[in-house]
C-alpha cells in the first residue's frame, strides 16, 4: 500500500517561513491536498491539487509537489497558524483516500 | 452555504453496531461532482478515511474496514449514513462526515463538526 510520510513536528519563528513536507514514491505524479486542523475543530482544506488555494485561505499558504515530496509552505507565519497539518491523496490503484500522519506546527 | 451535521449515539457497547447519520443542508446531496465521505480520528491520532458514497449508491471503502462498514444514502432526506459493526475500543473516535469532491483531485472540501463516539461497556 502507498504511505504518506510527514514529520511529526515543525517549528517556525513568528514571521518566518514554515515548510511542511509530505513524502511518498513519485508523489509528484499525484494530486496532493492539505488540511489544517486546530484543537477541537474539524479539518479545513487549505490547499488542493498541489497548488490551488480555496477562497478565504490567505495567500501566505502555498504548495508545491515534485518528485517524492509535496510541500506546504506558510509564509510570514502567525500564531494563528499553529495547528496540525495533514496531506491527503486519492490512490487510484486501490480507490482509497490516504492521509499522512500529520505534522504539528508550532509558531515560536 | 452547504453544511454537514453528524448525529447519532455517543456511546456504543463493544460488539454492537455504531450508527451515524450526516445531514446535508444548503445544497443537494445528488450532485454529480461529489461523493460524501466518513473520516474518523482516534483520540490524539491522525485522520483515517472510512469510505465515501455517491448519490446513486456507489461506494468506496477503506480496505482495512470494509468487512465491517456500510455507507448508505437517502437522497429524499438529503443525508447519508454510516454503520460499523462489531465495534471495539479501537473504534472510539471522533467521526467526521465530509463532502468529497470527485473530479480531478478527490479532496474533502466541506466537513461537519464531528461527533465523538466512545465504545465502552
Amino acid at each position: 500500500s502507498y504511505d504518506l510520510t510527514q514529520p511529526l513536528s515543525v517549528s517556525v519563528a513568528l514571521g518566518q517561513t514554515a515548510r511542511i513536507t509530505c513524502g511518498g514514491p513519485d508523489i509528484g505524479t499525484r494530486n496532493v491536498h492539505w488540511y489544517q486542523q486546530k484543537p477541537g475543530q474539524a479539518p479545513l482544506l487549505v490547499f488542493y491539487r498541489d497548488s490551488n488555494r480555496p477562497s478565504g485561505i490567505p495567500e501566505r499558504f502555498s504548495g508545491s509537489n515534485t518528485g517524492n515530496t509535496a510541500t506546504l509552505t506558510i509564509s510570514r507565519a502567525q500564531a494563528g497558524d499553529e495547528a496540525d497539518y495533514y496531506c491527503q491523496i486519492w490512490d487510484r490503484d486501490s480507490s482509497t483516500a490516504l492521509f499522512g500522519g500529520g505534522t504539528k506546527l508550532t509558531v515560536l | 452555504q452547504l453544511q454537514l451535521q453528524e448525529s447519532g449515539p455517543g456511546l456504543v457497547r463493544p460488539s454492537e453496531t455504531l450508527s451515524l447519520t450526516c445531514t446535508v443542508s444548503g445544497g443537494p446531496i445528488a450532485d454529480s461532482s461529489y461523493f460524501w465521505g466518513w473520516i474518523r480520528q482516534s483520540p490524539g491520532k491522525g485522520l483515517e478515511w472510512i469510505g465515501s458514497i455517491y448519490y446513486s449508491g456507489s461506494t468506496h471503502y477503506n480496505l482495512s474496514l470494509k468487512s465491517r462498514v456500510t455507507i448508505s444514502v437517502d437522497t429524499s432526506s438529503n443525508l447519508f449514513s454510516l454503520k460499523l459493526t462489531s465495534v471495539t475500543a479501537a473504534d472510539t473516535a471522533v467521526y467526521f462526515c465530509a463532502r468529497h469532491y470527485f473530479r480531478d483531485g478527490y479532496y474533502f472540501d466541506i466537513w461537519g463538526q464531528g461527533t465523538l463516539v466512545t465504545v465502552s461497556s
